[in-house]
């Protein structure tokens, strides 16, 4: 099972907006509305952000939304704070019973 | 408080085998699928296996088939990942995941290095 792709970096002012893009294939994003996304700090463990495409769990910041068309899934960050500089991993199901992530992409406030 | 706290972690020679432990608090853990997530130095996340509350259903990625063991002891609220014919490849920070619905990991422990060297 091949890795999610997702660009190695995005970048952003504070204030502005970002989009995360998370590609797969008929096999896992196309598949199923299974998409997570999780944010790693420097050092830590990573913590859930979206799930089932664009549910938030209680307690992450409504700046944070997630989407899907096709084969692509995307998490969107508005309002860009310094505090979201981190990497970004999504991931999903896949129809032979295993779990995939991305690639990850590393986010830059500048 | 949900905690997940990993154990067993340490240098191994190629060849060797360790055994991870992850111990769970602050739920109710025997409903509750369970997963191992590893991380190599600098590199992504790989997911590496899945167990269901009741231990009748287990999967793996192709990369560690044949050589780990998931299993879990829910009398003892902890989940095992048996690690034999370790190799280089295997070196990573290896994270134990609580499981939602099949398709999500909603807390993740703090993590334990493997690091496979001669």
């Amino acid at each position: 099972q091949s890795a999610l792709t997702q660009p190695a970096s995005v970048s952003g002012s504070p204030g502005q907006s970002i989009t995360i893009s998370c590609t797969g294939t008929s096999s896992d994003v196309g598949a199923y509305n299974y998409v997570s996304w999780y944010q790693q700090h420097p050092g830590k463990a990573p913590k859930l952000m979206i799930y089932d495409v664009g549910n938030r769990p209680s307690g992450v910041s409504n700046r944070f939304s997630g989407s899907k068309s096709g084969y692509t899934a995307s998490l969107t960050i508005s309002g860009l704070q310094a505090e979201d500089e981190a990497d970004y991993y999504c991931s999903s199901s896949t129809n032979s019973n295993t779990r995939v992530f991305g690639t990850g992409t590393k986010v830059t406030v500048l | 408080e949900v905690q997940l706290v990993e154990s067993g972690g340490g240098l191994v020679q190629p060849g060797g085998s360790l055994r991870l432990s992850c111990a769970a608090s602050g739920f109710t853990f025997s409903p509750y699928g369970m997963n191992w997530v590893r991380q190599a130095p600098g590199k992504g996340l790989e997911w590496v296996s899945y167990i269901s509350g009741g231990s009748n259903t287990i999967y793996y990625a192709d990369s560690v088939k044949g050589r780990f063991t998931i299993s879990r002891d829910n009398a003892r609220n902890s989940l095992y990942l048996q690690m034999n014919s370790l190799r280089d490849d295997d070196t990573a920070v290896y994270y134990c995941a609580r499981d939602r619905a099949n398709t999500y990991y909603d807390y993740w422990g703090q993590g334990s290095l493997v690091t496979v060297s001669p």
